[in-house]
C-alpha cells in the first residue's frame, strides 16, 4: 500500500520544548515538503527537499529544522523559536519527472502547545 | 505576482445544485493549476488539475474551467452532495515557481 504516513496523529507539548514530527512516504518520489495550515490562512510551505542531504526554505521557515538523511524520511522539528508552533502540519512529496506538481499528502500531524 | 486569490471564503449549496469556486492569479508563467478536495482532520487530495492548453477538464461531476487572458480558473461541482461538503483548495505553479501556491480555501456545506 504506497502513500504518506505522518505520526503521531496529534502531539502535545509545553512552551520551550522542540518537537519533531514524522514523515514517511514509500511512493519513491525524489521531492518532499512540509506546510503548515492554520485556519482561513490556506497552506503555507515550511521547507521542502529535492534531493538526499539537501533542502530549501519556504515561506515561513523561521523556527523550523529538517533534514533529509534517506528518500524516504523527511522529518520537521519545531523548535523553541517558533513563536505560534500550535497548528496543523502537513507533509507532501512528488516526483520530479512527468507532472511534476503533482503533490500527495499524508494525513496530517495536529500540534499543541501550550 | 505569486498569490492565488481564492474566492468565496465560505458556500451553501443544496443538494443537487451547482458549487462553483473562483481563483485568479497573477504571474503568467504559471502552467499547473490543480483543485484539492480536504475534510476535516485529513489530508488534501488531489482532485482534478488542468494545463493552460485545454480550457476545460471535465472528471464526473467535477469540471475545471481555464480563461487564460484573465488568469481565472474556476472548479464546477455538479449534482454537489452532502459527501461533497468539504475545503477546497486551489494552486498553481509553473516557470520559476516550481513549487504549488495555494489558495486561502473554501469550506463548502451542502445541505440535504
Amino acid at each position: 500500500d504506497g502513500g504518506i504516513t505522518q505520526s503521531p496523529k496529534y502531539l502535545f507539548r509545553k512552551e520551550g520544548q522542540n518537537v519533531t514530527l514524522s514523515c514517511e512516504q514509500n511512493l519513491n518520489h525524489d521531492a518532499m515538503y512540509w506546510y503548515r495550515q492554520d485556519p482561513g490562512q490556506g497552506l503555507r510551505l515550511i521547507y521542502y527537499s529535492q534531493i538526499v542531504n539537501d533542502f530549501q526554505k519556504g515561506d515561513i521557515a523561521e523556527g523550523y529544522s529538517v533534514s533529509r538523511e534517506k528518500k524516504e524520511s523527511f522529518p520537521l522539528t519545531v523548535t523553541s523559536a517558533q513563536k505560534n508552533p500550535t497548528a496543523f502540519y502537513l507533509c507532501a512529496s512528488s516526483r520530479l519527472d512527468g507532472p511534476t506538481y503533482e503533490q500527495y499528502f499524508g494525513p496530517g500531524t495536529r500540534l499543541t502547545v501550550t | 505576482q505569486q498569490q492565488v486569490k481564492q474566492s468565496p471564503q465560505s458556500l451553501i449549496v443544496q443538494k443537487g445544485g451547482i458549487s462553483i469556486i473562483n481563483c485568479a492569479y497573477e504571474n503568467t508563467a504559471f502552467d499547473y493549476f490543480p483543485w484539492y478536495q480536504q475534510f476535516p482532520g485529513k489530508g488534501p487530495a488531489l482532485l482534478i488539475a488542468i494545463r493552460p492548453d485545454v480550457s476545460e477538464k471535465k472528471e464526473g461531476r467535477f469540471t475545471i474551467s481555464f480563461n487564460k487572458s484573465a488568469k481565472q480558473f474556476s472548479l464546477h461541482i455538479m449534482d454537489s452532495q452532502p459527501g461533497d461538503s468539504a475545503t477546497y483548495f486551489c494552486a498553481a505553479s509553473g516557470g520559476s515557481q516550481g513549487n504549488l501556491i495555494f489558495g486561502k480555501g473554501t469550506k463548502l456545506s451542502v445541505k440535504p
